[in-house]
């Protein structure tokens, strides 16, 4: 069974620019959370998924910041215009329905703002 | 709010030595308790969890973990420390069982000298 897989693995582009983030779970898993890691600091929670819905965005940082998950499969992070402070890894996890103690993660993607 | 606290950003150890990793937690409600573990280019692996059944847990790679309620702390244990230990260690804090995001420490990284 594919784990979570996201894409790209690193990305680097310059302030005011735009950048989509992928993330396909787990096959089955309705949950899916994003969570990013700006250097030196812990992973903090973005935002979770309940297939297609939005369940909890309150770790969203901004409005220039937009997630979405169109049929409840593959979720996109989009940030426009990226800012400096922006940069980090940012992480996918995703979880069945039956099981919420466990998520597992993807790779994350590095995305570094110049 | 919950939070988590991971006592040392960089921890060393001599191959065969003990490993503790330090991880301090507040919680409202009865928590489920983790530890995440990232090798270098590779994505968050879960090493053990705790969810309110044997407050010492076994988790994959030798590692243990023990819940202690009375000093809010569940530190991760391994007797004799191997050079592929040599990774960053994540402990995590979720609020029950449900539909909540995980609430990470700042991360704390296990040097394995020779």
């Amino acid at each position: 069974e594919a784990g979570v897989t996201q894409f790209p693995s690193h990305s680097v582009i310059e302030k005011g620019q735009t950048v989509t983030l992928r993330c396909d779970p787990i096959s089955g898993h309705d949950n899916l959370y994003w969570y990013r890691r700006v250097m030196g600091k812990e992973i903090k929670f973005l935002l979770h998924f309940v297939k297609e819905s939005k369940q909890d965005e309150s770790g969203m940082p901004n409005n220039r910041f937009l997630a979405e998950r169109t049929g409840g499969t593959y979720s996109t992070l989009k940030v426009q215009p990226a800012e400096l402070e922006d940069s980090g890894v940012y992480f996918c996890a995703s979880s069945q329905e039956t099981r919420l103690d466990t998520q597992y993660f993807g790779p994350g993607t590095r995305l570094t703002v110049l | 709010a919950q939070s988590v606290t991971q006592l040392g950003s960089h921890v060393s150890v001599s191959e065969g030595a003990l490993v503790l990793l330090r991880c301090n937690y507040s919680s409202s409600v009865p928590p489920y308790l983790f530890w995440y573990v990232q090798y270098p280019n590779q994505g968050l692996q879960l090493l053990l969890k705790y969810t309110s059944a044997a407050t010492l847990v076994k988790g994959i790679n030798g590692f243990e973990a023990e819940f202690k309620k009375s000093e809010t702390s569940f530190h991760l244990t391994k007797p004799s420390a191997h050079m592929s230990d040599a990774a960053e260690y994540f402990c995590a804090v979720k609020e029950g069982w449900g539909n909540t995001p995980l609430v990470f420490g700042k991360g704390t990284r296990l040097s394995v000298i020779a």
